[in-house]
């Protein structure tokens, strides 16, 4: 079954304002991971957030987890037109091993200067 | 850059060809994924190398075979392809089962075009 729905698809914003992006997935985890992809390049982890955590922050980005929800959202503050990327959240299932991810669609932020 | 390299960059082949892609890490991680990733979809995780052996095949049709002869060499043998094959193949590595650390570093994709 498909992990990591994210919405919305695309987000446009001005240089400056914060863009949250959120995910929603459909079975237990044991975390869940942001990564961000610049176009046509590969992915780079930004964050991870364990089942047993709420929030988590790193510099200009706070994740959050609600697992009765089965939702994360991603929040980046005050942002940078370098910013503008893909944003794919990764689930690492409970019934997984060795660390298989099941990514969402991803969500396309273009960050206006 | 990730620590993860993939060449080539960008292939084109035809349907009766055969070509390689190859995946190294330099990050001392034991395990290795190849992920397919076309316009408009997820990715699609589709091999999972942990310490050499393969754990996961997720139904990908047999003109793709993979091959991992050490913990830091992941290879990818195509032939007979078709062209809705056509798209971005990234490899990833990460620690691997047991470390309880499963972020993954992923090289920078190979743009595949079947003609």
């Amino acid at each position: 079954s498909q992990q990591g729905e994210e919405d919305p698809q695309a987000l446009s914003i001005q240089e400056g304002e914060n863009a949250t992006m959120n995910c929603s997935y459909k079975t237990s985890i044991n975390n869940l991971q942001w990564y961000r992809q610049n176009s046509g390049r590969g992915l780079v982890h930004l964050i991870l957030i364990r089942s047993n955590e709420r929030e988590k922050h790193s510099g200009r980005l706070r994740v959050t987890l609600d697992t009765s929800k089965k939702s994360s959202s991603l929040l980046i503050t005050a942002s940078r037109a370098a910013d503008t990327a893909s944003y794919f959240c990764a689930t690492d299932g409970l019934s997984n091993q060795g660390g298989k991810l099941i990514f969402g669609q991803g969500t396309e932020l273009s960050v206006k200067p | 850059e990730t620590g993860v390299t993939q060449t080539p960059r960008h292939l084109v082949m035809g349907m009766t060809n055969k070509k390689s892609l190859k995946c190294e890490q330099h990050l001392g991680h034991n395990a290795m994924y190849w992920y397919k990733q076309s316009a408009k979809k997820p990715l699609e995780l589709m091999f999972v190398y942990n310490f050499k052996e393969q754990t996961e095949n997720n139904s990908v049709p047999s003109r793709f075979s993979p091959e991992c002869p050490n913990s830091s060499h992941l290879f990818l043998h195509l032939h007979t392809l078709q062209p809705e094959d056509s798209a971005l193949y990234l490899c990833a590595s990460s620690q691997g089962p047991g470390t309880g650390t499963y972020e993954q570093y992923f090289g920078p994709g190979t743009r595949l075009t079947v003609t």
